[in-house]
């Protein structure tokens, strides 16, 4: 599976959208990109999966650019409780069981 | 409901004692994880099972064991060779003939005290 890279942080403004990169440069044809969050003290969330349109759903956006090396995550009108890590991987749905890797993801911080 | 159980959410242990963190879950998934996290860091793969009675190493297997003899169990044990276990332990599973990606647990905090 391909290895994915995010920066560490990040701040964004309530009501404001956060837009949260994540650059997946050696990602192959058959694997899609996955994105999690994780509140403190909990166990991580998905969110939203794509492999190469745009998605959407009642949480986020998913960008894939056409090459697919980068994607970026939308939070459209971002809340306090937003403020989590984001974690961005790409996983292959051949069936197989193999590892992922979960980075450091993104600490997004909401302020008022 | 539909979903993963780990319990206890936390747990304290002595120093030299084994310990066995629970998973079970109801998804009918074929796959589970056990991942570690340490304070600000993120998820490291200890191990996974695809199937009954199968099981491989993670990233960080030492000092730490499973089992997996029924599909909606996976057992992690923490044993005394694991020199610094104090950590948040997190549960996963995982639809391998589906697209959509892991459902994780609450997490088990673990202490030694």
């Amino acid at each position: 599976d391909a290895k994915t890279t995010q920066p560490p942080s990040m701040d964004c403004a309530e009501g404001r959208a956060a837009n949260l990169p994540c650059n997946h440069s050696t990602i192959s044809g058959n694997e899609y990109v996955y994105w999690y969050r994780q509140i403190h003290s909990q166990g991580p969330q998905y969110i939203i999966h794509g492999l190469k349109n745009n998605e959407t759903n009642e949480m986020a956006s998913l960008i894939i650019t056409e090459d697919r090396k980068s994607s970026t995550l939308i939070l459209p009108h971002a809340t306090l409780r937003d403020t989590a890590v984001y974690y961005c991987i790409v996983r292959s749905t051949s069936g197989s069981a193999r590892q992922l890797t979960f980075g450091s993801g993104t600490q997004l911080t909401v302020l008022p | 409901d539909g979903g993963i159980t780990q319990s206890p959410k936390y747990l304290f242990r002595k120093e030299g004692q084994n310990v066995t963190l629970s998973c079970e879950q109801n998804l009918n998934h074929d796959a589970m994880y056990w991942y570690r996290q340490d304070p600000g860091q993120g998820l490291r793969l200890i191990y996974y099972s695809q199937i009954v009675n199968d099981f491989q190493k993670g990233d960080i297997a030492e000092g730490y064991s499973v089992s997996r003899e029924k599909k909606e169990s996976f057992p992690l044990t923490v044993t005394s060779a694991q020199k610094n276990p104090t950590a948040f332990y997190l549960c996963a599973t995982l639809n391998l003939q589906g697209r959509y990606g892991y459902t994780f647990g609450s997490g088990t905090r673990l202490t030694v005290v």
